[in-house]
């Protein structure tokens, strides 16, 4: 069936370090894959997205990149900051008559170390 | 913060029991899915709507259905409560169509079954 895995389950960096998270999606009819930051307690906010016609897209110091071929996309983030502390989750898109279901990964809980 | 907006916040339901929730849609976006996120998973897809009729389904019994609005609002209703239905309830809406592959969440009802 359709899957999502993410890695690492928890991610801890120093302030100021890089942080990347990576998925692998299982449909290869998958053709967007957004990002969303969820805060504790709080709804998942999307932070960046990338469509299959794209290998890369950045917004100030989040980028991610996607490899069709390999059915990987990946969320990098720079300089990080205690405010990027959150779990993170990557998703997987397309359309089935009409349908954009999202099929989740199991999330990535960051800790940036001040 | 997303236009979407979702009550009741938390509810307490006993086994057996029937629940509503409601959700509001972002203006303009005429597409709504619902999705259960239990805790410390990710979200899992239970259903989409779409001009108030069901345009897809995940994994999910029959107990679980919905109801869209002429003003594109939803209800999700979850008859015979399951201890293993607590989890925070999710509503994302979108504005469909080509474009419409970006979801934006609502804040979520937390709903604990005893």
């Amino acid at each position: 069936g359709e899957n999502v895995e993410q890695h690492p389950s928890t991610l801890s960096v120093q302030e100021g370090d890089s942080a990347v998270i990576k998925c692998t999606y299982s449909d290869s009819a998958s053709n967007y894959f957004p990002w969303y930051k969820q805060e504790l307690g709080k709804r998942p906010q999307l932070i960046i997205d990338i469509r299959s016609n794209v290998g890369e897209k950045k917004d100030q110091r989040i980028a991610v990149t996607l490899n069709k071929t390999a059915k990987h996309f990946s969320l990098h983030i720079t300089e990080t900051q205690p405010e990027d502390s959150a779990v993170y989750f990557c998703a997987a898109s397309h359309a089935t008559s009409g349908t954009y279901k999202y099929i989740f990964g199991t999330g990535t809980r960051l800790k940036v170390l001040a | 913060e997303t236009g979407v907006t979702q009550s009741p916040t938390h509810l307490i339901k006993t086994r057996g029991q029937q629940v509503t929730l409601r959700c509001s849609s972002q203006s303009g976006h005429n597409t709504v899915s619902w999705y259960q996120q239990a805790l410390g998973q990710g979200p899992q897809f239970i259903f989409q709507y779409y001009r108030e009729e069901e345009n897809g389904r995940g994994n999910f019994p029959p107990r679980f259905s919905g109801l869209q609005f002429p003003n594109y609002s939803s209800e999700l209703n979850v008859n015979a409560l399951e201890l293993d239905d607590s989890a925070l309830y999710l509503c994302a809406s979108t504005s469909g169509g080509s474009g419409g592959q970006t979801q934006y969440f609502g804040p979520g009802t937390r709903l604990l079954v005893l």
